[in-house]
């Protein structure tokens, strides 16, 4: 079974530093992809940024990106220049490419809180 | 833009009432999802569906039932809501693409008295 593992639930960080929220995963699958996402206090889940497993190059977008280790089953995400806006629950997720469709497991999350 | 939207962002009901919540999405989309959001557990998935009148239950389908008679449609029905169902819903709808990320509504908070 997949399972994703968040293991900070929540951490400080100052306005326009860069900060790396934890995400590791399990998964026998030998093609998956994984998928960051933000939920501020309104609730909506907002997808930040794609990594497949056969991709080579760490993905980014934006002030967002993530460090893909394969070997080690990891993929934090990094933020840079942090913003006040950017305080929000952040959440890690696995796919799978195999049976009817693309279902999501996702992690517990990590409250991220930016100070000024 | 792809909109995902939920009948209610907040719904109370008592114990024992059937519970109707409802997700539109716009995109054209195969697959739907409900998953519940607790504190400390992340998103737990209920069901899926990836057709008309397709479903499948996901990790925690008890107590809980989904219809799909329209394919931007996606329903699901607490038939005999009970306390422990108190928690955010949350729908979503994606591509067939298995790349193509989730798209989600804005949720609905069910609090059961």
């Amino acid at each position: 079974a997949q399972k994703i593992t968040q293991t900070q639930p929540g951490m400080f960080v100052q306005e326009k530093e860069a900060v790396t929220l934890d995400c590791t995963y399990d998964t026998s699958d030998q093609s998956y992809g994984l998928f960051w996402y933000k939920q501020p206090s309104s609730g909506e889940m907002i997808f930040l940024i794609y990594q497949g497993s056969y991709d080579e190059q760490n993905a980014t977008e934006g002030r967002y990106s993530l460090n893909f280790q394969k070997a080690r089953k990891s993929a934090n995400l990094v933020i840079s220049a942090s913003q006040l806006g950017d305080s929000a629950m952040y959440f890690c997720a696995v796919s799978n490419y195999g049976g009817a469709t693309n279902k999501l497991i996702f992690g517990t999350g990590t409250l991220l809180a930016v100070q000024p | 833009d792809v909109k995902v939207t939920q009948s209610s962002r907040y719904l109370v009901k008592r114990t024992g009432e059937k519970v109707f919540l409802e997700c539109v999405q716009d995109m054209d989309h195969e697959n739907m999802f409900w998953y519940r959001q607790d504190p400390g557990l992340g998103l737990r998935l209920i069901y899926f569906s990836y057709d008309v009148k397709m479903k499948e239950k996901g990790d925690i389908p008890e107590g809980y039932s989904v219809s799909r008679e329209k394919k931007e449609r996606f329903s699901l029905i607490l038939e005999s809501a009970s306390t422990n169902q108190t928690s955010m819903y949350l729908c979503a709808s994606s591509s067939e693409r298995s790349t193509d990320t989730q798209y989600f509504g804005p949720g609905t908070r069910l609090t059961v008295l």
